[in-house]
């Protein structure tokens, strides 16, 4: 079955410092994976993908992302927070060829002053 | 610029009430996605249509019915609405195929309660 975890259901950061927010998964086949960020009362709004190539992609904001096929990870990172990163952020995958996402259970990240 | 729209941010209803609620993109796509989203659980997906009058089940369809009549709109619809539907709803599309076809595109979600 394919799933997605992230194992922090908060991440407390303080601003200008490094943010990591981690996403693990299990596919079977080749995964594309995603960060999608939610604010408050908003729907998820797309940050970076992963499908082929470079490990390291880089997206919206100043956020990357690597991807470690070894360790099935793909956590997001950003070197210096800021206070309105402060937000809701979903890890997702999909398996080629098949059109279903799967999302983990998000990650509230807190920047704070 | 890339839009998908939903018809009603906050909703109330009663109990065994029909409930209807659309979603609108104006991308062309051909998947069209419903998930719901509760605190803890992430988003699960309802139902999916990858074509007009064409639909798959979900995770999570129980309770649920879902209709595509055009292209550009996609219902989701509970039949008797209960309170354990309370919850989120999030619709979002996405490209059948091409390069774009991995990114989905989300709406600003329908904060549904059911009294």
């Amino acid at each position: 079955a394919q799933s997605v975890a992230q194992p922090e259901d908060q991440v407390n950061v303080a601003e200008g410092n490094p943010l990591t927010v981690k996403c693990t998964y299990s596919v079977s086949g080749n995964p594309y994976l995603f960060w999608y960020v939610q604010y408050p009362n908003r729907g998820l709004q797309f940050l970076l993908k992963y499908i082929t190539g470079d490990n390291l992609v880089k997206g919206s904001y100043g956020f990357e992302a690597e991807f470690n096929k070894s360790q099935t990870s793909f956590h997001l990172k950003k070197p210096s927070a800021l206070v309105s990163d402060s937000a809701l952020y979903f890890c997702a995958v999909r398996v080629y060829n098949f059109n279903k996402f799967y999302f983990g259970s998000g990650t509230k990240l807190n920047v704070k002053p | 610029d890339v839009k998908v729209t939903q018809s009603s941010r906050y909703l109330v209803k009663r109990t065994g009430e029909k409930v209807f609620l659309e979603c609108v993109q104006d991308m062309d796509h051909e998947n069209m996605f419903w998930y719901r989203q509760d605190p803890g659980l992430g988003l699960r997906l309802i139902y999916f249509s990858y074509d007009v009058k064409m639909k798959e089940k979900g995770d999570i369809p129980e309770g649920y019915s879902v209709s595509r009549e055009k292209k550009e709109r996609f219902s989701l619809i509970l039949e008797s609405a209960s309170t354990n539907q309370t919850s989120m709803y999030l619709c979002a599309s996405s490209l059948l195929g091409g390069v774009g076809q991995e990114t989905q595109y989300f709406g600003p979600g329908t904060r549904l309660l059911v009294l």
